[in-house]
């Protein structure tokens, strides 16, 4: 099975803190991708990768940035942590373009900013 | 894209099969069906996905109405670790670029 592993569960941080959240994927996914899900808003994509070096904005990329110096590990960088960046985040991975819709998810990282 | 119309919640007794309806008249016709659930603070986990014919894996089964404008996902034999939220998507496969909308989704409790 795919495994797309998230390296903290749960993430205590202060304002103004640079924040990193690291993804894994075990089964030499092209593509890779980083939501925030919050109550009433559903999944919203912030930033997506199809090849190493290569990325992507997505639809509130604003306050992050993203970083794919290997294939398997995507990251994402809050720059300077504000409350409003309080979120569950979630890092997906899916084989290739053509199966974007068909997306393996890690087991998400709450981040709290205070 | 599509919209989909799912009930806001079910029940199920454990060991008996969970029948999930999903709604998508507005359909067209090279729109796949894409099921996912989400299990309580975890990330969304794919079930299964179809075009027109039925499809069946270890996970469900997914039961497309001829006209296609609805669908059934079926988990056989439901158990406690089904309890979730369960999300039915319609969408042109390779077309998102991840920028899936998942709706409200059915929430399912698996009773004992």
């Amino acid at each position: 099975d795919v495994k797309v592993t998230q390296s903290s569960r749960y993430l205590v941080k202060r304002t103004g803190e640079k924040v990193f959240l690291e993804c894994v994927q075990d089964m030499d996914h092209e593509n890779m991708f980083w939501y925030r899900q919050d109550p009433g808003l559903g999944l919203r994509l912030i930033y997506f990768s199809y090849d190493v070096k290569m990325k992507e904005k997505g639809d509130i990329p604003e306050g992050y940035s993203v970083s794919r110096e290997k294939k398997e590990r995507f990251s994402l960088i809050l720059e300077s942590a504000s409350t409003n960046q309080t979120s569950m985040y979630l890092c997906a991975s899916s084989q290739d373009p053509s199966t974007n819709e068909k997306l393996f998810f890690g087991s998400g990282t709450q981040l709290s900013v205070l | 894209d599509a919209k989909t119309t799912q009930p806001p919640s079910m029940d199920c007794a454990e060991g008996r099969a969970a029948n999930l309806p999903c709604n998508h008249s507005t359909i067209s016709g090279n729109e796949y069906v894409y099921w996912y659930r989400q299990i309580h603070s975890q990330g969304p986990q794919y079930i299964i996905h179809g075009l027109k014919n039925n499809e069946t894996n270890e996970m469900a089964s997914l039961i497309i109405t001829e006209d296609r404008k609805s669908s059934t996902l079926i988990l056989p034999h439901a158990t406690l670790r089904d309890t979730a939220v369960y999300y039915c998507i319609v969408r042109v496969s390779g077309t998102s670029y991840g920028k899936l909308t998942f709706g409200q989704g059915t929430i399912l409790t698996v009773h004992p």
